[in-house]
């Protein structure tokens, strides 16, 4: 596609429930990137992909938070149990390799109630 | 660890003024990369200009310039001519231009630009 796309735009869950949000990265991109915006912040990193594999998730925040990225395109955060503190916006971004500059889709609003 | 600071959590400017945004950061690298991005209601961040620090000379992209002070550690971002357009969050980010995590984006908190008719 032309640039990365992100679904859903907005979800609601409720506290306690699984979510999962989808990162579909400019085509050809190998290394794909998802971050973290609470409200009032600056984005925070979460992971990175290089191709199939997650070469860093040091910043997801805990163990209820995973991603996937099997055929090294479209990525899926996945969240379980949610928790009020997990709502924020949830941003993808690729680049062609790790070196190059990273594009960035419009986000997930994630708002857990 | 890089850490990123921006001290002023909004601006405003009038149409066609010019207006300074201010961001200092952090690092023990001598190499990496300084970004000014902006984020509209779209929430997309849109990259609007970059600087590398082996390069002395400031970058510059139409109608914005930033101010790169190495020694400083600061990397302001100037808006000529402002345009109703440029109202925004504007985000600072600093990246590592080798090594292990030279793929991380590092983002201050940002600064929100209103822009007066």
């Amino acid at each position: 596609g032309a640039g990365v796309s992100q679904t859903p735009s907005n979800k609601v869950t409720e506290k306690g429930k699984y979510v999962e949000l989808r990162c579909d990265p400019i085509s050809g991109h190998t290394a794909l990137y998802w971050y973290r915006q609470s409200l009032g912040q600056g984005p925070e990193f979460l992971i990175y992909f290089q191709g199939t594999g997650a070469a860093d998730d040091s910043g997801l925040p805990n163990d209820r938070f995973f991603a996937v990225r099997p055929e090294g395109s479209v990525s899926t955060l996945k969240i379980q149990r949610t928790e009020r503190g997990d709502s924020a916006v949830y941003l993808c971004a690729s680049s062609e390799n790790r070196n190059t500059e990273a594009f960035f889709g419009q986000g997930t609003r994630l708002t857990v109630v | 660890a890089q850490t990123v600071t921006q001290s002023q959590p909004e601006m405003s400017v009038q149409e066609a003024e010019t207006v300074t945004l201010s961001c200092t950061y952090d690092t023990s690298e001598s190499d990496y990369y300084l970004f000014w991005y902006k984020q509209p209601p779209s929430r997309q961040m849109i990259l609007v200009i970059r600087q590398e620090a082996y390069k002395q000379q400031n970058a510059t992209e139409n109608r914005f310039s930033v101010n790169f002070q190495k020694a400083a550690k600061s990397f302001s971002l100037k808006i000529s001519d402002s345009q109703l357009g440029d109202a925004a969050m504007y985000f600072c980010a600093y990246r590592d231009s080798s090594g292990g995590s030279n793929y991380k984006l590092t983002f201050g908190k940002g600064t929100l630009l209103t822009v007066n008719p």
